[in-house]
């Protein structure tokens, strides 16, 4: 099992819709997670940081389930400009272990 | 501003030429990583740094090598030995005491023929 998996997609909604992505990790240790996103062949970039059971900001949603070692993304009211793909990320000892991304594509 | 600066945003190099990315941060931030993308795959850690003149080997530093002489700067030499390196390279930095959230610079497409 890879130590953060993710479905890889894509997931593809209209624009306005409510659309979640599972991100299932193996180490129970870790202490934080993160949600990337990431525009085709750019960097990513932050978008929400994990430390206890989730975390909101405006219309995007993170829940760490640590019994059954997921974490979410709720992303409602779906933007065009929400399309782009979605790493999320665990801590190790000072490090990230990334998943391979989840990509959205939001339709008119 | 402060942030992460990369350069080149696009290298090319032939073959069996050694080739080095820059990587500088003005965040004041302890530690600095590399991480190489490929196609439709997620990052892969190369090297970190956690304190300079210190560095570990991530999971796939073979063909890579690092150095940190200076807070601010963590360049990243693709030697030839480096199999396949025409990739999308990554250059991140955190400061430990926010969990190690990492913050990441533009990145260089390096293309070998």
């Amino acid at each position: 099992r890879k130590e953060v998996e993710q479905d890889p997609g894509p997931f593809n909604v209209p624009e306005g819709a409510t659309v979640a992505f599972n991100c299932t990790y193996s180490n129970s240790a870790s202490q934080s997670f993160f949600w990337y996103r990431q525009d085709c062949r750019k960097e990513p970039k932050l978008l929400m940081s994990v430390y206890s059971s989730g975390n909101e900001d405006g219309r995007f949603t993170a829940q760490l389930n640590r019994a059954s070692q997921y974490i979410s993304l709720l992303i409602r009211d779906s933007k065009l400009s929400d399309s782009a793909t979605y790493l999320c990320a665990r801590s190790n000892t000072g490090k990230l272990i990334f998943g391979q991304g989840t990509t959205l594509q939001v339709k008119p | 501003d402060g942030g992460i600066t990369q350069s080149p945003k696009y290298l090319f190099r032939k073959e069996g030429q050694n080739v080095t990315l820059s990587c500088e941060q003005n965040l004041n931030h302890d530690a600095m990583y590399w991480y190489r993308q490929d196609p439709g795959q997620g990052l892969r850690l190369i090297y970190y740094s956690q304190i300079v003149n210190d560095f570990q080997k991530g999971d796939i530093a073979e063909g890579y090598s690092v150095s940190r002489e200076k807070k601010e700067s963590f360049p990243l030499t693709v030697t030839s030995a480096q199999k396949n390196p025409t990739a999308f390279y990554l250059c991140a930095s955190s400061d430990r005491g926010r969990f190690y959230e990492q913050y990441f610079g533009p990145g260089t497409r390096l293309t070998v023929t």
